[in-house]
Formats: structure tokens, sequence, C-alpha cells
């Protein structure tokens, strides 16, 4: 069974930083490239950021370049988004996605970060 | 504001066909595949439609996807009231170098 499971979400003041992690099971996790999407309060989905099958290639939104970095470990089947600079509009429930634009794809269940003093 | 462009809201009765918009450019839709997700408040994405017209397995024949020029739609027959969810419409942008979702169009079963 295909499990995306993230963590790391939580309050962080504005300025702050976060680091979320999501483990992944059920598939060949090399294979995929592996995406990061946001929903804030409120409004609609958006994408976030991306990283190839073996990490060295990823793209972002405007809105976050030079403030997010993703990442991935292979062997230990999870993909990060580590967040700096964090803004009080990057609150939103993060989502970790297998290849959201694909055929077969696949997401976790999200989790909340607030950025609030 | 979006550069998927789609519309806030739509409805209809139970049986009636509903189609929801999606428009972009040259850049998106116009070169890129399009993909549909169905999204309910709390939940993951569900994946309706993939490369403009393509349902993915367990996904109704009721439900499709079409593509034209830098227009896509979801057309959605025989509506029932396990219908009423989020709609999105996503895609590529090679000018941006990142993907583009649509507002996101909320689909009301009076």
């Amino acid at each position: 069974e295909v499990q995306l499971v993230e963590s790391g979400g939580g309050l962080v003041q504005p300025g702050g930083s976060l680091r979320l992690s999501c483990a992944a099971s059920g598939f060949t996790f090399t294979t995929y490239w592996m995406d990061w999407v946001r929903q804030a309060p409120g409004k609609g989905l958006e994408w976030v950021a991306n990283i190839n099958q073996d990490g060295s290639e990823n793209y972002y939104v405007d809105s976050v370049k030079g403030r997010f970095t993703v990442s991935r470990d292979n062997a230990k089947n999870s993909v990060y988004l580590q967040m700096n600079s964090l803004r009080v509009e990057d609150t939103a429930v993060y989502y970790c996605a297998r290849s959201a634009l694909d055929t077969s794809p696949y997401w976790g269940q999200g989790i909340l970060v607030t950025v609030s003093s | 504001q979006s550069v998927l462009t789609q519309p806030p809201s739509a409805s209809g009765t139970p049986g009636q066909r509903v189609t929801i918009s999606c428009s972009g450019g040259s850049s998106n839709i116009g070169s890129k595949p399009v993909y549909w997700y169905q999204h309910l408040p709390g939940t993951a994405p569900k994946l309706l439609i993939h490369t403009d017209n393509q349902r993915p397995s367990g996904v109704p024949d009721r439900i499709s996807g079409s593509k034209s020029g830098t227009s896509a739609s979801l057309a959605i027959s025989g509506l029932q009231s396990e219908d009423e969810a989020d709609y999105y419409c996503v895609a590529w942008d090679v000018s941006l170098n990142f993907a583009v979702f649509g507002g996101g169009t909320q689909l009301t079963v009076l």
C-alpha cells in the first residue's frame, strides 16, 4: 500500500524556519519525482516545489524561491522541504505528493504550518 | 490571481451535466498536458483526469476532460450529491518553470 506521511509542521514565528519531512513507502521511491503542494486557509491549491528522482533537479514557485529548499534522501525514502524566512502568507496545509502531474499520483494527508507571532 | 482561470463556482441538480472551464496560455495548457483534481476539505486531492482527457482507473466514465488550444474543460454528467467538492485544473508552465493550478471551482449539487 502506497503511503506518504508528512511531519514537522507546527507554529513558527515570522522569520523563523521549519523543516517538513515526508516518509514514503509502498512504492519504488527512486523512480518518481516528488512534489510539495500547499493550501492556505480559504484559498486554492498552490504548487510549491518538486525534485527529480536523484535530487539533481528541482523547481520552485516564484514566491518561495530563495527561501525554501527541497531535498530527498533515497536511502531513507524521504523528501524534505526546508522553509526559511517564513512569512504569515506561508501559513497553509502542506501536502507531499508523488508526481502530482502524472498518470498515477499519490498524495499525503497534509500537515499544517502556521506562521504567526 | 491564478495563471489558469477557472470560474469560482458551478452548480447543477442531480442527473444534470455540468462543465468547468480552465483557461490558460501557450506556455501551459497550450503546450503541456492538463490534469484535473477533485478536492474535499481535509482530504488528499483525487486525480480525475490526466494528460488532458484520460481517466485513471476507478474514475467513472461520466467524468470526462477535453482540451482545445489554450483552454481545457472538465465535464461531469449524471451529477450526484457526492460530486459536491472543489475542482482544480493544473499544468506545467514552460515559461515560469513551475506548475500552475487554477483558482478552483466549487461545485454545488442543488
